[in-house]
């Protein structure tokens, strides 16, 4: 167990619709981080907050956000759905040590997104 | 953006053999991570790297820095069943900066 909730798990849903990822980070972790991964396909790095702020942005579509709040936890956005959206959806955090990343990261089990 | 390369994209191995694979980039990365996945599972932190040069074991795993911060290799001895999966490795620019991934090395252990 890494310590990183993501929920739900499963999640079926029709293209046009919008669904909210959920993500908690280890105890005491900073910094959280989206990947998608499509089927049979490496990750693909979305984008990233350390505490609360936005701090990077990979290939993020403009249909989806996200954000962290206060408590630390994390939400990613996914809005206008397509069939191509379907994939894995992971949430890392890393740990901190001072104001810098250990350089370590941790992946939750994923959220697996099919859009019908 | 920084790209990872990762060969062979997939190897087939009998029970108890050794193997390696290794990690390529053009850019010089500061830490160096493995991670193995599972079917529909979250990957799994195996190894980190943090110096150039630098070798470390974690049980019949190591894994290796490249001298110029542009690769690692992570080798497995005597392979189990177990082994079988998905093998990412993921470098990191500097502290604080998001993980880049590799399109992964799939490994079949066979009986």
């Amino acid at each position: 167990d890494s310590g990183v909730t993501q929920t739900p798990k499963h999640l079926i849903t029709a293209t046009g619709q919008r669904v909210t990822l959920r993500c908690s980070p280890r105890s005491g972790d900073l910094s959280v981080y989206w990947y998608q991964q499509s089927l049979d396909q490496g990750l693909q790095f979305l984008i990233q907050y350390y505490n609360g702020e936005e701090r990077a942005k990979g290939n993020i579509l403009e249909r989806f956000s996200a954000q962290q709040f206060p408590d630390l936890h994390s939400e990613l956005n996914l809005s206008s759905l397509e069939l191509g959206d379907s994939a894995l959806y992971f949430c890392a955090s890393s740990g901190t040590s001072g104001r810098e990343d250990t350089g370590e990261l941790f992946f939750g089990e994923g959220s697996r997104l099919t859009v019908l | 953006g920084q790209q990872l390369n990762q060969s062979p994209q997939s190897m087939f191995i009998q029970e108890g053999e050794d193997v390696s694979m290794n990690c390529t980039s053009s850019s010089i990365f500061n830490t160096w991570l493995w991670y193995k996945q599972d079917p529909g599972e979250g990957p799994v932190l195996l190894i980190a790297l943090y110096k150039a040069g630098e070798l470390t074991s974690n049980g019949r795993l190591t894994a290796q820095f490249g001298i110029t911060r542009k690769d690692s290799f992570l080798n497995i001895s005597a392979s189990i069943p177990s082994d079988v999966g998905i093998y990412f490795c993921a470098g990191q620019l500097s502290y604080g900066q998001n993980f880049v991934f590799g399109p992964g090395t799939r490994l079949s252990v066979l009986p």
